[in-house]
């Protein structure tokens, strides 16, 4: 089976545009999880989402959003952008919504914001 | 809330030599524990995972990892370190009632010295 894949991995954006970050979970797999991981905070948990729906929410900003369709692909936004999103976002992937479920990792995008 | 604790930022071991990686977590019950890898420029690799059952699991790449619960520890090891090992090393914890988000610690860097 591919493994999960995330579009750019790479983007530059300034300050106050808008971004979004696409991943395509394994095949099967209905949760993505998405995370930002940064030197400073390491790896925070963002949202997850799983049928359609964010069952959780981890402590970030409204700016932050996301979305999945019925193909179990996600995307995330971020609005009016700062300098201190420049992070890497990671998404995963899960079979089912459960505590303890293995999640596996995209590479990534890397996002820059100057 | 959860939390997890990974004590040593950086370690250097020879090529060769045994490694151990230390993990604290906080958590009231048996979380689900995990250790993840990441190398340069990539997305998180599983290496390993306690759910319950026997304290000693057993990964992929000759590493293990012992929970113990007296000490709320969750220590990697691998006996003999090759070079192709360094990376950065993630300790992460899920709970059975907060679907698929983890918390993961700060992450410990290794570097083998040939």
């Amino acid at each position: 089976k591919a493994g999960v894949t995330q579009t750019p991995r790479y983007l530059i954006k300034t300050r106050g545009q808008q971004v979004t970050l696409s991943c395509s979970p394994i095949s099967g797999h209905r949760s993505v999880s998405w995370y930002q991981q940064t030197p400073g905070q390491g790896l925070q948990f963002l949202f997850e989402y799983f049928s359609e729906t964010q069952r959780n929410k981890g402590n970030f900003p409204g700016r932050f959003s996301g979305r999945q369709f019925s193909n179990s692909r996600s995307e995330m936004n971020v609005s009016t952008l700062e300098l201190g999103d420049s992070a890497l976002y990671l998404c995963a992937s899960s079979l089912v919504l459960a505590g303890g479920n293995t999640q596996y990792f995209g590479p990534g995008t890397r996002l820059t914001v100057l | 809330a959860q939390s997890v604790t990974q004590p040593d930022i950086h370690i250097t071991v020879s090529e060769g030599a045994s490694l151990e990686l230390r993990c604290n977590y906080s958590y009231g019950a048996t979380p689900y524990l995990f250790w993840y890898v990441q190398s340069p420029g990539q997305g998180l690799q599983l290496l390993l995972k306690y759910f319950s059952g026997d304290t000693l699991v057993q990964g992929i790449k000759g590493f293990e990892a012992e929970f113990k619960r007296s000490q709320s520890s969750f220590n990697l090891r691998k006996p003999s370190v090759h070079w192709s090992d360094a990376a950065e090393y993630f300790c992460a914890v899920g709970a059975p009632n907060t679907g698929n988000q983890f918390y993961f610690g700060t992450g410990t860097s290794l570097t083998v010295i040939p």
